[in-house]
């Protein structure tokens, strides 16, 4: 059981537009600390999608944007493609536990 | 360019230790921004955070595997390492290493090492 609760899948057909939430607790999210996200495509390595979350790292197009909301976050991500297929990560700070946290993962599928 | 690469056994018998080194280079692990962690991925499952420690020693560990983490760093070797004692069937993951920013994020990952505990 992941401290970040986040939907086990979603998906959408390309062009469209697709939702991850993250959810989290007054310890966490809740207490401001910052909200990232991670993209893991198939058979390699958890890259930064968004960090401080809102921000994007170079190379990172603007169809990916987070935000966040009181103990909740969420990654949007517009324009569907293909290439988009992968597992998303949320990860914060958690006071109660003085570590971090990851979400469980959303598996992406482009219809 | 900054970069990590994990290395050590890719198997290890249940009741023993795990036992992994992550080596730094491009850059030094002396630095008062950043941690330095150990995350892991079971096969077809989710990352969970191990442990983090700072180039002093000061580390950080999950609590769910407390006990049995030991997180050291050496600043001779540009390289910090994780022991995970009485390793279990559950432990078997992908194991990587990172780079943790003062955000709390780990922007920077080696390129992760498979670890199977069995007989």
């Amino acid at each position: 059981q992941s401290v970040l609760t986040q939907p086990p899948s979603v998906s959408g057909a390309p062009g469209q537009t697709v939702n991850i939430s993250c959810t989290g607790t007054s310890s966490n999210i809740g207490a401001g600390f910052d909200v990232h996200w991670y993209q893991q495509l198939p058979g390699t390595v958890p890259k930064v999608l968004i960090y401080g979350n809102t921000n994007r790292p170079s190379g990172v197009p603007d169809r990916f944007s987070g935000s966040k909301s009181d103990t909740s976050a969420s990654l949007a991500i517009t324009g569907l493609q293909t290439e988009d297929e992968a597992d998303y990560y949320c990860q914060s700070y958690d006071s109660s536990l003085s570590g971090s946290v990851f979400g469980g993962g959303t598996k992406l599928t482009v219809l | 360019q900054l970069q990590l690469q994990e290395s050590g056994p890719g198997l290890v018998k249940p009741s023993e230790t795990l036992s992994l080194t992550c080596t730094v280079s491009g850059g030094s692990i002396y630095s008062t921004k950043y941690y330095w962690g150990w995350i892991r991925q079971p096969p077809g499952g989710g990352l969970e955070w191990i442990g983090s420690v700072y180039y002093s020693g000061i580390t950080y560990h999950n609590p769910s595997l407390k006990s049995r983490v030991s997180i050291s760093v050496d600043m001779s070797k540009n390289q910090f390492s994780l022991n995970l004692t009485s390793v279990t069937a559950a432990d078997t993951a992908v194991y990587y290493c990172a780079r943790r920013s003062v955000w709390d994020l780990f922007d920077i990952w080696g390129q992760g090492t498979m670890v199977t505990a069995s007989s």
